[in-house]
C-alpha cells in the first residue's frame, strides 16, 4: 500500500513557539487532510486541501498542499497547552477509495 | 445524531470469542470506512462502503474479519475467533462521496 512518511515523530516545545510538521507520499494525491487526535478520542478534522499549491488557514493552523502533490505541511503558530495531541496527515489518490494515514506527530507543549 | 457514533466504547473479550462492533454514520453520508489503530500507531485501513456498490475489502487482515452495512446506514464489523493481536482501537468514519472523513470515538477492543 501507499507509504506516508510523517515527520517529526514527536515534538516537545515551549508554549508560544511555532510548530511545523510535514508528510510526504510515494505517489500523487488529490486530497490532503490534517487531523488531531486526543487520548481516547477519534481524530478530528483540522484542515482539508484539494488543489496543488493550496494554502489554507484555520485560526492558528495553516496547511499547504505541495506543488508536486506528493507532500503537505501543517504549521501551528503561537502554540498553547491545548494543542497537545497527535497530529495525522491523510491523503487520497485519484483512483481508489481509501485515505492513507501518516504515522502521526506527537506534540507536547510545555507551559 | 450530529456525529459518527460507535458502540461499545470498550470491549473486553476472551481469546477465541467473536465480537461485533457497531457504527452509526452521520445521516446522509454515503461513504463509510473502518480503520484499526494499534497502540501508538497510525490508522490502518480495513474496509470501505460507498452507497450500494460492492465494498472495498482490500484492507481486511484475515478472513476472520468481516463487515456489513445494512440499508446504507449502520455498519457492523465482526471479528471471529479473536486473537490477542486483534487488540486495538477500531475507528469508523463517514463522508459524503470521497470527501473528508469524520470519525467516531472508536471502540477499544482488548482480547485477553
Amino acid at each position: 500500500g501507499q507509504q506516508l512518511n510523517q515527520s517529526p515523530q514527536s515534538m516537545f516545545i515551549q508554549e508560544g513557539e511555532d510548530v511545523s510538521m510535514n508528510c510526504t507520499s510515494s505517489s500523487i494525491f488529490n486530497t490532503w487532510l490534517w487531523y488531531k487526535q486526543d487520548p481516547g478520542e477519534g481524530p478530528v478534522l483540522l484542515i482539508a486541501l484539494y488543489k496543488a499549491g493550496e494554502l489554507t488557514s484555520n485560526g492558528r493552523l495553516t496547511a499547504q498542499f505541495g506543488i508536486t502533490r506528493k507532500d503537505s505541511f501543517l504549521n501551528i503558530s503561537a502554540s498553547i497547552p491545548s494543542d497537545v495531541g497527535i497530529y495525522f496527515c491523510a491523503g487520497q489518490a485519484n483512483t481508489g477509495n481509501q485515505f492513507y494515514f501518516g504515522t502521526g506527530t506527537s506534540l507536547t507543549v510545555i507551559p | 445524531g450530529a456525529g459518527v457514533s460507535q458502540s461499545p466504547s470498550n470491549k473486553v473479550t476472551e481469546k477465541g470469542k467473536d465480537v461485533e462492533l457497531r457504527c452509526d454514520p452521520i445521516s446522509g453520508h454515503t461513504a463509510l470506512y473502518w480503520y484499526r489503530q494499534s497502540l501508538g500507531q497510525g490508522l490502518e485501513f480495513l474496509i470501505y462502503f460507498q452507497g450500494n456498490s460492492a465494498p472495498d475489502k482490500s484492507g481486511l487482515p484475515s478472513d476472520r474479519f468481516s463487515a456489513e452495512r445494512t440499508g446504507g446506514s449502520v455498519s457492523t464489523l465482526t471479528i471471529q475467533r479473536t486473537q490477542q493481536e486483534d487488540s486495538a482501537v477500531y475507528l469508523c468514519a463517514s463522508s459524503l462521496m470521497r470527501e473528508k472523513l469524520f470519525f467516531g470515538s472508536g471502540t477499544q477492543l482488548s482480547v485477553l
